[in-house]
């Protein structure tokens, strides 16, 4: 298993531009979940997915935008990157449930100058 | 979600045990307690989850009290490796997708010296 792949492992953005942080898992998952990690701080929750077709916000969804297509993989899309999105990104998968951690991956590290 | 008070830094020599303090005193009875460690600059790893048992696996130790409203995770023979920052987690109970909302607070930075 390769666990969870994240792509890529760093990026630098204009400000404005628009990209997308790829996120894959093969451990057949239902959980996905997308964080933000700023220097210093701990992770927060931009969105999150149950399942495919399911996503939802978490408590720092704006500029930000999911989708769930198919169980393994769950991309974010920066809308219009700015300077306040600098950050390492994680995407984390699991089963499901109360009864499982989660894996994470590696991070993304984006810079927007 | 369950607030979590953890002490900001603690240290542990090398081959002892490590004893990291969690004080979660407004959980709910079905709140299931998370505890995961991020080495510098690593994704978090996921060590142990407990709910009201004492639970044991390959990594750690977790000790809940028998009110649930602290528990302790313990790294029985600390090893440099070890240094990384230690979270607590409380999620809350959501039903069918609890344990889909984590929230990380500042956690513990643990520093296993030689």
């Amino acid at each position: 298993n390769a666990g969870v792949t994240q792509t890529p492992k760093f990026q630098v953005l204009k400000t404005g531009q628009s990209m997308t942080l790829q996120c894959a898992q093969d451990m057949n998952h239902e959980y996905m979940s997308w964080y933000r990690q700023d220097p210093g701080m701990g992770l927060r929750l931009i969105h999150y997915s149950v399942g495919a077709g399911i996503t939802d916000q978490g408590e720092v969804p704006n500029g930000y935008n999911v989708s769930r297509s198919t169980t393994e993989d769950f991309p974010l899309r920066l809308l219009s990157a700015a300077p306040s999105q600098t950050s390492v990104y994680f995407c984390a998968s699991s089963y499901g449930g109360r009864y499982y951690g989660y894996t994470f991956g590696s991070g993304t590290r984006l810079t927007v100058v | 979600d369950a607030k979590t008070t953890q002490p900001t830094s603690m240290d542990c020599a090398e081959g002892r045990a490590a004893n990291l303090p969690c004080n979660h005193s407004t959980i709910s009875g079905n709140e299931y307690v998370y505890w995961y460690r991020q080495i510098h600059s690593q994704g978090p790893q996921y060590i142990i989850h407990g709910l009201k048992n004492n639970e044991t696996n390959e990594m750690a130790s977790l000790i809940i009290t028998e009110d649930r409203k602290s528990s302790t995770l313990i790294l029985p023979h600390a090893t440099l490796r070890d240094t990384a920052v230690y979270y607590c987690i409380a999620p809350g109970y959501l039903g069918e997708t609890s344990g889909s909302r984590l929230t990380f607070g500042e956690g513990t930075q643990l520093t296993v010296n030689p």
